[in-house]
């Protein structure tokens, strides 16, 4: 079964700074999708960036980017200039049929 | 795009007693998925439809959960007989029926048996 590991519970950066979440995968197949959700505090879960498996190209979305390692089975969220409101909880998800597998999340926190 | 709603959004009951949840998926989406999410973890899968059909279901998805989604539209997710066990977080998803499209999530169903 695929399994989707976050090995930091939690994590802190200073606003206006970057901070990276990990992620790690363990999967036999070739041809997949990871994402990375967010789920700020009692609201609801949204998706913040995909990547497919067979680009080898890293996914950006304005200040938030990957670093997609295919062969170390690796996918870490890059997030730039930090804002206050990106407080919350990140979730690495790996898909490659229909349901997700979630990682246990990493709690961010911004100071200010 | 009115987004996934999801009734209610808590739910206390005790132990014992049946309960049940309903999700309303982005209307033009022809999947939907419950997950269930306990504290400090990330949500598990319980369960997806295509349509009306139920595809797959998880280990996790005991006789006493059942699903249905009998037009094809909303869905809902009864517990019957609920355990302490049960009380979680239940999100609902839906997307199109396309393996490269994102999955988009409802608010959730807070359960508390007490």
């Amino acid at each position: 079964a695929q399994t989707v590991t976050q090995s930091q519970p939690e994590m802190s950066v200073q606003e206006a700074e970057t901070v990276t979440l990990s992620c790690t995968y363990d999967t036999s197949e070739s041809d997949y999708y990871l994402f990375w959700y967010k789920q700020p505090p009692s609201r609801q879960m949204i998706l913040v960036i995909r990547q497919e498996a067979y680009k080898q190209q890293n996914a950006t979305e304005n200040r938030f980017s990957v670093n997609f390692q295919k062969a170390a089975k690796s996918f870490s969220l890059k997030i730039s200039d930090s804002q206050l409101g990106d407080a919350a909880m990140y979730f690495c998800a790996y898909n490659e049929g229909t349901p997700l597998v979630f990682g246990k999340g990493t709690r961010l926190s911004v100071i200010a | 795009d009115t987004g996934v709603s999801q009734n209610p959004r808590h739910k206390i009951t005790k132990r014992g007693q049946n309960v049940t949840f309903r999700c309303d998926p982005i209307s033009e989406h022809n999947r939907l998925y419950w997950y269930r999410q306990t504290l400090g973890q990330g949500p598990e899968f319980l369960t997806y439809f295509q349509n009306e059909a139920q595809l797959e279901k998880s280990r996790l998805l005991s006789d006493r959960f059942s699903a249905e989604r009998p037009k094809g539209s909303f869905s809902t997710l009864e517990i019957q007989r609920t355990e302490q066990g049960d009380s979680a977080m239940y999100l609902c998803a839906s997307s199109l029926a396309l393996s490269n499209q994102p999955q988009h999530f409802g608010d959730g169903t807070r359960l508390s048996i007490l």
